[in-house]
């Protein structure tokens, strides 16, 4: 089936700089989506990789390696409301198909 | 705009009781999912609407469950003979056209759900 992988927390310092690895099944792999989901609240819509290399949002950062098989969330400038969890979401057909989800990262900044 | 919405917001039931969960999707949004959350867990699909069709029902665990959606809107999933494992928050999302991750996914506050 398709699965993908993700640590299940990571902490790190506020201010720092903090990396979300998630890795996936290869079949029929389209693009990689990430979403933000605070303790209680609903998943908001981060960014979506569909081809190799790095997208830039902000202060976050979403790379895609389809040879690797591999992506990942870099957040800079950490803040404590980064506090949250963090879903890699794939799409594996690119056409009128569900999004299989990650099991989550819990990052927590502490000061 | 208004984003999705869901009702009710919270749902204690007795096990074996029939539950019922609404969810008013973003206007427009031809695309539908349905997704369960446990406690400290990730996402569960359930199912998927393409307008008032469910082109994938693979995610629902058992037959007690089924979904609808009508006038390629408002969307109730249905819960019979509800199990204490059923426990859990109900999310449901909505995306302009379901082109897979192409298509940014906006959720609602969600559902939760406790059975007694």
């Amino acid at each position: 089936g398709q699965s993908l992988e993700q640590p299940s927390e990571v902490t790190a310092v506020e201010g720092a700089i903090v990396q979300i690895n998630c890795t996936y099944q290869t079949s029929g792999f389209y693009g990689l989506s990430w979403y933000q989901q605070h303790d209680g609240g609903a998943p908001t819509f981060l960014s979506y990789n569909a081809l190799d290399g790095l997208e830039e949002t902000g202060r976050f950062s979403s790379f895609l390696s389809r040879s690797d098989s591999y992506g990942y969330l870099l957040l800079q400038e950490l803040q404590m409301k980064d506090s949250a969890s963090y879903f890699c979401a794939a799409d594996f057909s690119g056409g009128y198909q569900k999004v299989t989800f990650g099991t989550g990262t819990k990052l927590q900044v502490i000061p | 705009g208004a984003g999705v919405s869901q009702s009710p917001s919270n749902k204690v039931t007795e096990k074996g009781k029939d539950v019922e969960l609404r969810c008013d999707p973003i206007s427009g949004h031809t695309a539908l999912y349905w997704y369960r959350q446990s406690l400290g867990q990730g996402l569960e699909f359930l199912i998927y609407f393409q307008g008032n069709s469910a082109p994938d029902k693979s995610g629902l665990p058992s037959d007690r469950f089924s979904a609808e959606r009508t006038g390629g809107s408002v969307s109730t999933l249905t819960i019979q003979r509800t199990q204490q494992e059923d426990s859990a928050v109900y999310l449901c999302a909505s995306s302009y056209s379901g082109r897979g991750g192409t298509d940014t996914q906006y959720f609602g506050p969600g559902t939760r759900l406790t059975v007694l």
